[in-house]
């Protein structure tokens, strides 16, 4: 069975630009949860969808937006991208019919911000 | 809101050496448990879990994890490591309540497994 696909893997922006990545989950599951990760501020928790509805949100400015598509892929958007916004973006799907927290992450997207 | 602690932001220890990950939370609910590794440049692997039932929880690579619910601890052991071990480890409860998936991590520990 496939993991957690993530796209890309890593990428470099510049200030005011903005960046799109990617996620499949594995087959079936229909969660997918958004975490950003830096060594200062450790896992931090973007947004969950749950069948192409946003179910729960973090603390983040209203530059970050994601959405789910109808076969699970996910996508998360960062606009007038910022220094600070340099992270690993990391994906996770959960299995479907379930919501315990038990979750299977992608190797992550490594943002990169000049 | 739920918390979760590590004070250990490094753990050094020998090859073959016991360890323990110390783990803390706070909740006022019901909790599921988690420990995820991650190993450089990679994302993070399920360790292993508690949801219910034995206290004690095991992984297929000898580490085990116990439920302290007097604590609210879930501190990882290991009675020998070895260098392959080197990685960080997060501690995490989920926020559960049966709505949704999102955790709550720890800030990590560092296992350095040295010769």
């Amino acid at each position: 069975k496939a993991g957690v696909t993530q796209t890309p893997r890593y990428l470099i922006k510049t200030r005011g630009q903005q960046v799109t990545l990617s996620c499949s989950p594995i087959s079936g599951h229909r969660s997918v949860s958004w975490y950003q990760q830096t060594p200062g501020q450790g896992l931090q928790f973007l947004f969950e969808y749950f069948s192409e509805t946003q179910r729960n949100k973090g603390n983040f400015p209203g530059r970050f937006s994601g959405r789910q598509f109808s076969n699970s892929r996910s996508e998360m958007n960062v606009s007038t991208l910022e220094l600070g916004d340099s992270a690993l973006y990391l994906c996770a799907s959960g299995p479907q019919g379930t919501i315990t927290g038990e979750l299977f992450f992608g190797e992550g997207s490594r943002l990169t911000v000049l | 809101a739920q918390s979760v602690t590590q004070l250990d932001s490094q753990v050094p220890v020998f090859e073959e050496a016991p360890v323990e990950l110390r783990c803390n939370y706070s909740s006022s609910v019901s909790v599921y448990l988690f420990w995820y590794v991650q190993y450089p440049n990679q994302g993070l692997q399920l360790l292993l879990k508690y949801l219910s039932g034995s206290t004690l929880v095991e992984s297929i690579n000898g580490f085990e994890a116990e439920f302290n619910k007097s604590q609210t601890s879930f501190h990882l052991r290991k009675p020998s490591v070895h260098i392959s071990d080197t990685a960080e480890y997060f501690c995490a409860v989920s926020e559960g309540g049966g709505a949704t998936n999102k955790l709550i991590f720890g800030t990590g520990t560092l296992l350095a497994v040295q010769p």
